[in-house]
């Protein structure tokens, strides 16, 4: 089955750039969801289809996608960017359909 | 504004069945094209699918829990519900259920979230 893969753990100085992977040997053909969760609250999408964002998320926060990685970019990091990020993806492709989480990213305000 | 809103036991013993039901307001989960679906996060772990039921009553679940799952829909009272067998100490997690449109392939609006412990 699909398989997602993530860091841990990605740790960066207030004021830089944070990027945080998710491969998958699927991902260059289905779209890519991104989540941030935060502690003891449910996740929140911060960024669909590789690079939309929601309304509401800042333009700091942004994705990408080459070949079988995609990328979660977050510019700029504040304190409050600390939190759990899941990549997810949507196996619609076989008869038997599967949503799909990467292990989950906690990014760490150094 | 859809929201969703999980409720069941927070304690269940080993090899019984955990249920929970989620409640749905500002929406109806007979919606053409849309599916309801159960995630879970065991404490300090990450998200894991376990399945969604689709408008029409459709169902698909994680392989890895096919054989101990089933999700329901009644749609007089807009709610689906989750029950998972032959619980152990390791299906202890936060429950959350969420909806997801058949044309974007995420979810949410998400509940807030229901802990459950297995234990005895």
């Amino acid at each position: 089955s699909y398989v997602l893969t993530q860091p841990p753990s990605v740790s960066v100085a207030p004021g830089q750039t944070a990027r945080i992977t998710c491969g998958g040997n699927k991902i260059g053909s289905t779209s890519v969801h991104w989540y941030q969760q935060k502690p003891g609250q449910a996740p929140v999408l911060v960024v669909y289809d590789d690079a939309d964002r929601p309304s509401g998320i800042p333009e700091r926060i942004s994705g990408s996608k080459s070949g079988n990685t995609a990328t979660l970019a977050i510019s700029r990091v504040e304190a409050g960017d600390e939190a759990d990020y899941y990549c997810q993806v949507w196996d619609s492709t076989t008869d038997h359909l599967n949503w799909v989480f990467g292990g989950g990213t906690k990014l760490t305000v150094l | 504004q859809l929201q969703l809103q999980e409720s069941g036991p927070g304690l269940v013993k080993p090899s019984e069945t955990l249920s929970l039901t989620c409640n749905v307001s500002g929406g109806s989960i007979s919606t053409r094209s849309y599916y309801w679906g159960w995630i879970r996060q065991p404490p300090g772990k990450g998200l894991e699918w376990i399945g969604t039921i689709y408008y029409s009553g459709s169902t698909n679940y994680n392989p890895s829990l096919r054989s101990r799952v089933t999700i329901s829909a009644d749609t007089s009272k807009n709610h689906f519900s989750l029950k998972l067998d032959s619980v152990t100490a390791a299906d202890t997690a936060v429950y959350y259920c969420a909806t997801c449109a058949e044309w974007v392939g995420w979810f949410g609006p998400w509940g807030q979230g229901s802990l459950v412990t297995v234990s005895s």
